[in-house]
C-alpha cells in the first residue's frame, strides 16, 4: 500500500500481555498516526508522530504507548492488553503540508486484526 | 466526544441510483473534509476532498456538497455500482492540531446489481 507495511496482520494475546504493533514507511513522511476501527466508532485517533521523537496523544490514547526512534518506522505498544482492545489497528502517514490544488489526505496500512482473549 | 456526525450508517441503493451520505460537523476550526472508501480487509483510500471556500467538488461519479453556513457536507455517487460496495468514511482536518483528521463513524455502502 504505496509505502506503508503493518506488522503482524493478525495477532490473537491472551489478556494482561504486552503487544507490539509495528509500522514501517518507505516515504519519509513527516506524520504518522496510530488509529483503532471498531463498528459504530469509525477511526479514532490513539497516538499521532510529528517526527522522529515527537509524539503525542489521540482521543483514546489510554493503555497505549508509542515510540519512534526512526522516520521510517512508529511503533504502538498495549502495555497490558484487555478485551476491550480488542479491534483492527491502523498506521496512516502523511506528508507536513499539502500542496494547493491537491488533495491532501493519509495514506492507511492495510491493518492488524488484534484479538485479546 | 465524536466532533464529525456522519449518516446513515448503512445504506442500500440499486444499481444505477444515487447513494448520498451525509456528514455535520461542530468545530469550525476544521479546514479541509475528504471522504474515504474503505474494502473489507483493507485500509481506507482516500477518495475526494474539498476546501471549506468551495460548495461543491466533483469527480468522476463522485461528488462533495459543501454547506458551510450549516456546517454541513455529503458525498453522493452518481451511477452507483455493485462495485461501490464498501465502507465510506468522512473527515475532517484541523491544521493546527497536527493535521489530524477526525472521522465520522461510518456509512457501509451495499448497490444491489
Amino acid at each position: 500500500d504505496a509505502g506503508i507495511t503493518q506488522s503482524p496482520r493478525h495477532k490473537v494475546t491472551e489478556t494482561g500481555t504486552p503487544v507490539t504493533l509495528r509500522c514501517h514507511q518507505t516515504e519519509n513522511h513527516r506524520y504518522m498516526y496510530w488509529y483503532r476501527q471498531d463498528p459504530g466508532h469509525g477511526l479514532r485517533l490513539i497516538h499521532y508522530s510529528y517526527g522522529v521523537k515527537d509524539t503525542d496523544k489521540g482521543e483514546v490514547s489510554d493503555g497505549y504507548s508509542v515510540s519512534r526512534s526512526k522516520t521510517e518506522d512508529f511503533l504502538l505498544t498495549l502495555e497490558s492488553a484487555t478485551s476491550s482492545q480488542t479491534s483492527v489497528y491502523f498506521c496512516a502517514i502523511s506528508e507536513s503540508s499539502w500542496r494547493q490544488g491537491a488533495n491532501y489526505g493519509y495514506t492507511f496500512g492495510s491493518g492488524t486484526r488484534l484479538t485479546v482473549v | 466526544q465524536q466532533q464529525v456526525k456522519q449518516s446513515p450508517q448503512s445504506l442500500i441503493v440499486q444499481k444505477g441510483g444515487i447513494s448520498i451520505i451525509n456528514c455535520a460537523y461542530e468545530n469550525t476550526a476544521f479546514d479541509y473534509f475528504p471522504w474515504y472508501q474503505q474494502f473489507p480487509g483493507k485500509g481506507p483510500a482516500l477518495l475526494i476532498a474539498i476546501r471549506p471556500d468551495v460548495s461543491e467538488k466533483k469527480e468522476g461519479r463522485f461528488t462533495i456538497s459543501f454547506n458551510k453556513s450549516a456546517k454541513q457536507f455529503s458525498l453522493h455517487i452518481m451511477d452507483s455500482q455493485p462495485g461501490d460496495s464498501a465502507t465510506y468514511f468522512c473527515a475532517a482536518r484541523m491544521e493546527t492540531s497536527g493535521s489530524r483528521l477526525t472521522f465520522g463513524e461510518g456509512t457501509q455502502l451495499t448497490v444491489n446489481p
